[in-house]
């Protein structure tokens, strides 16, 4: 079974410029869940998508960073304008409901110059 | 969200033996637990899973205790093998689906 599929898997570009991260969940999952992960503050939740629509996104550091989900095989998450600051590994996962385990894709790793 | 803390930064651990990984909750709502692995360049992939009516559960090689009592949490591994070198996560999650993950404690399998 296909897993979590996230895309790029690196993303070099400088600051200022639009970056658009992608991921498809897996198939028959109804949770889609956005992280990033630096070493200084591991990984934190960004936002959560149940059946497409938002439900928190209390971890979205600020106005530049936007998530949306318009089906339910694809996800974006997009910062706009990017600072170096957001250089990180930006991961992707699903589950089939809540509290079941979330599968995650293998990230893009995000370096903002 | 609440933090859920490991106590150990890095273990060392010699081939065949068994490891043990213990973590500490701190919110006494959580109500579902996970560990995960995560090898370089990887996300973490999922080991095992409990809830709260549960204080054991058995995996393939794995075993996660739960003390709720105390609200500690252990990963067993057994016959650890070199490809169990990684790091690995404890999470803990309160019914809508966010789980609030620790800093991660790195296993090395000493050959």
């Amino acid at each position: 079974d296909a897993g979590v599929i996230q895309s790029p898997r690196h993303e070099v570009t400088e600051m200022g410029q639009e970056v658009t991260l992608r991921c498809k969940p897996i198939s028959g999952h109804n949770s889609l869940f956005w992280y990033r992960q630096t070493m200084m503050r591991g990984l934190e939740l960004l936002i959560y998508f149940n059946n497409n629509v938002p439900i928190d996104d209390s971890g979205m550091p600020e106005d530049r960073f936007s998530a949306k989900m318009p089906n339910a095989s694809f996800s974006t998450l997009k910062i706009q304008p990017s600072e170096p600051r957001d250089s990180a590994v930006y991961f992707c996962a699903s589950s089939r409901q809540n509290n079941q385990p979330q599968h995650f894709g293998d990230g893009t790793r995000l370096s903002i110059l | 969200g609440e933090s859920v803390g490991l106590h150990l930064p890095t273990l060392s651990v010699q081939e065949g033996d068994n490891s043990i990984i213990n973590c500490a909750y701190s919110n006494s709502a959580s109500d579902y637990f996970i560990w995960y692995k995560q090898e370089s360049g990887k996300g973490p992939q999922f080991i095992i899973d409990i809830r709260s009516n549960m204080d054991k559960r058995q995996g393939q090689r794995v075993t996660v205790l739960l003390n709720k009592t105390v609200k500690h949490l252990s990963l067993q591994i057994a016959a650890t093998q070199p490809g169990d070198s990684a790091v690995y996560f404890c999470a803990d999650g309160y019914g809508n689906n966010r789980l609030a993950f620790g800093k991660g404690n790195q296993v090395v399998v000493i050959p």
